[in-house]
């Protein structure tokens, strides 16, 4: 089934301690989005790659970062992770038709700083 | 500036009917989105209108006014599975999806 994976499922890390959270897709979507969520609220959009065209978004910390080698990949570097890092990971794939498109998400990454 | 509103808790009963409303400003708009979320799981999508009227999908319709900015999701014979969040999400000019905060529904037997 096409789908959009997300690895590990949950990552611990230390304060401070680079951590990398991988998503890939069979979907063959041209868009890829990095969503951070925080318990009841609602998911804010860190960055998107529209196929290799990096979009970052204008609030997002510097601490985070991403990488999109090939169309089935991205990653999300967090250099220095914080407390307030805490945080349920999604990414998501859209096709870009050029008009509205559905956003489809993995099932997250839960990640814990101590 | 762009805000999704929808309320943050509704509780309603198995077998019941429930009417989940959001409103939505955006700058541009290109359609509403409905996902429902599990505790601790990702969203899933349910809906998107972007004329107005009622979609109905089973057990689950979606309402558009583009006029008033208002959409709601109307749930029908509800189950304990139904326990979760429901995210209003609105399209604006980018295409870009302006979030709201979910809204939580407990289902009650």
């Amino acid at each position: 089934d096409a789908m959009v994976i997300q690895n590990p499922r949950y990552q611990v890390t230390q304060f401070g301690k680079p951590v990398t959270l991988s998503c890939s897709q069979t979907l063959n979507h041209n868009v890829m989005y990095w969503y951070q969520q925080k318990s009841s609220q609602a998911p804010k959009l860190l960055f998107h790659y529209y196929d290799k065209d990096f979009n970052n978004e204008a609030d997002t910390p510097d601490n985070f970062q991403s990488r999109r080698p090939n169309t089935s990949f991205c990653f999300l570097d967090i250099r220095s992770p914080g407390l307030g890092d805490a945080a349920m990971y999604l990414c998501a794939t859209s096709p870009r038709t050029g008009g509205p498109d559905t956003q489809y998400f993995g099932p997250g990454t839960r990640l814990t700083v101590l | 500036g762009q805000n999704i509103d929808q309320p943050t808790e509704m509780t309603a009963t198995e077998g019941a009917i429930v009417q989940i409303n959001c409103t939505y400003q955006t700058s541009g708009f290109n359609g509403l989105f409905w996902y429902q979320q599990h505790a601790g799981e990702a969203p899933t999508f349910l809906s998107y209108n972007v004329l107005d009227g009622l979609e109905e999908k089973g057990r689950f319709s979606s309402f558009l006014s583009r006029s008033k900015g208002y959409s709601y999701l109307l749930l029908k014979e509800l189950q304990m599975k139904d326990s979760a969040s429901y995210l209003c999400a609105a399209m604006d000019s980018n295409y870009q999806l302006i979030w709201g905060a979910g809204t939580k529904l407990i289902i009650k037997p």
